[in-house]
């Protein structure tokens, strides 16, 4: 099956940096890749999505960065504020399959002030 | 609105006692899953359903089971709970293939 490993599993960063949290994964059929974001006491939710088609994708703050040949993803935050502060999750799985999502053991991001 | 609810939100039971987790959702969504998250090990699979009376094995299935009777609920069961299974469990509903995971609110709980 599918095996996910991300790192860092904690980030500390100065209000205004950037962030990038990375993952990679095991099985070469897996061409989806969500990345959650999980506030203290709450659900994950989906804060963007990349798919093997496409090797970048941007939000706003917020990008994801795919490479298929390495089976490595990232996600990047630039300007970082106080509300990114939360524990994020990436994920993967074969669309084609019926089976759910893959994650990896999060990232805790810290937003220094 | 759309939404996943789950109940009960927190529950605190003894080993042996079997015990329920509703998971409803109003999407019309045809596939649904179960995780379980613990600290330092993230959220893993439990079992999931692809449609009406189809479920299959997660990751970690032991000591649970589930029913998909119905289109919107897929209830969790623990027979006969145990320590170990002390734990964060959310529920999750998607369209299929690569769409967007729903999750529930979660249930918190603690086996004694």
């Amino acid at each position: 099956g599918e095996n996910v490993e991300q790192h860092p599993s904690t980030l500390s960063v100065q209000e205004g940096d950037s962030a990038v949290i990375k993952c990679t994964y095991s099985d070469s059929a897996s061409n989806y890749f969500p990345w959650y974001k999980q506030e203290l006491g709450k659900r994950p939710q989906l804060i963007i999505d990349i798919r093997s088609n496409v090797g970048e994708k941007k939000d706003q703050r917020i990008a994801v960065t795919l490479n298929k040949t390495a089976k490595h993803f990232s996600l990047h935050i630039t300007e970082t504020q106080p509300e990114d502060s939360a524990v994020y999750f990436c994920a993967a799985k074969y669309g084609g399959g019926a089976d759910g999502l893959t994650f990896g053991k999060g990232t805790h991001l810290i937003i220094q002030p | 609105e759309a939404q996943v609810t789950q109940n009960p939100r927190y529950l605190i039971t003894v080993t042996g006692k079997k015990l329920t987790v509703t998971c409803s959702q109003n999407m019309n969504h045809e596939y649904m899953s179960w995780y379980r998250q613990d600290p330092g090990l993230g959220l893993r699979q439990i079992y999931y359903s692809m449609n009406v009376e189809v479920t299959d094995k997660g990751d970690v299935p032991e000591g649970y089971k589930v029913s998909r009777k119905e289109k919107r609920n897929f209830p969790l069961i623990l027979e006969s709970p145990s320590p170990n299974q002390t734990s964060l469990y959310f529920c999750a509903s998607n369209e299929g293939g690569t769409t967007e995971q729903y999750f529930g609110p979660g249930t918190r709980l603690t086996v004694t």
